[in-house]
């Protein structure tokens, strides 16, 4: 079946370091692969998301590159922020799955100044 | 104006009782999904709706009844609860087909603790 491993959490940074949190997947056809940010007390929202091989999704810093070699799909950021404190989800979908999301077990970040 | 929405926020009942959550969106979506977060954060899907009609059905007990009355609404019925049903329980919407984004979108989560 499909299936995400995540690195375990919590994660806890200073300030402007470098973040990265590891994903890789398992998969019976080719997904798609998406990170969802989980802030403290909120529902999900979509942080980035990649559809092919080679695809680096990116948004508020955040990257992900989508590499079917190693069938992984690291989230970084160059310099976190206080702010970005939430749990981060790596996810996937795969066609025909009825647009199921199988997610992985999450990573807590916390940014301390 | 909230894309998502969920009532209640939070939910405490007595095991053996029965409950319900409801869940709207605003965006136009054709699809809809329940997810349940345990206390450990894992995610997973319980069942998604695709313009009414039930798509996805995990294996969650058939004490857990969804019903969408139409697109924009998806209900969650819980009955006989447990002490296992404690955790929070996301309502999320997407569109598919060819106005697809990929993108689901979550509502804020209804904590249901069961004592």
């Amino acid at each position: 079946g499909d299936s995400v491993t995540q690195m375990e959490g919590p994660v806890t940074l200073s300030e402007e370091a470098f973040l990265t949190i590891n994903c890789t997947y398992t998969a019976t056809g080719y997904p798609s692969l998406f990170w969802y940010v989980q802030y403290p007390g909120e529902g999900l929202q979509l942080l980035l998301k990649a559809t092919k091989a080679d695809d680096k999704g990116s948004n508020k810093g955040f990257e992900a590159t989508y590499r079917k070699e190693t069938t992984s799909f690291h989230l970084e950021k160059g310099s976190v922020q206080v702010s970005d404190s939430a749990v981060y989800f790596c996810a996937l979908k795969v066609a025909g799955g009825g647009n199921k999301l199988t997610f992985g077990t999450g990573t807590q970040l916390k940014v301390e100044l | 104006d909230t894309a998502v929405s969920q009532t209640p926020k939070y939910l405490v009942t007595q095991m053996g009782n029965d409950k319900s959550i409801k869940c709207e969106q605003n965006l136009g979506h054709d699809t809809m999904y329940w997810y349940k977060q345990d206390s450990k954060k894992f995610l997973k899907i319980m069942f998604s709706y695709n313009n009414k009609e039930l798509i996805i059905n995990e294996t969650v007990p058939n004490r857990f009844s969804p019903k969408s009355p139409d697109k924009a609404h998806l209900n969650l019925h819980i009955n006989s609860l447990e002490l296992g049903d404690s955790a929070v329980y996301f309502c999320a919407s997407s569109s598919t087909g060819a106005t697809s984004t990929d993108t689901q979108y979550f509502g804020p989560g209804t904590r249901l603790t069961v004592l």
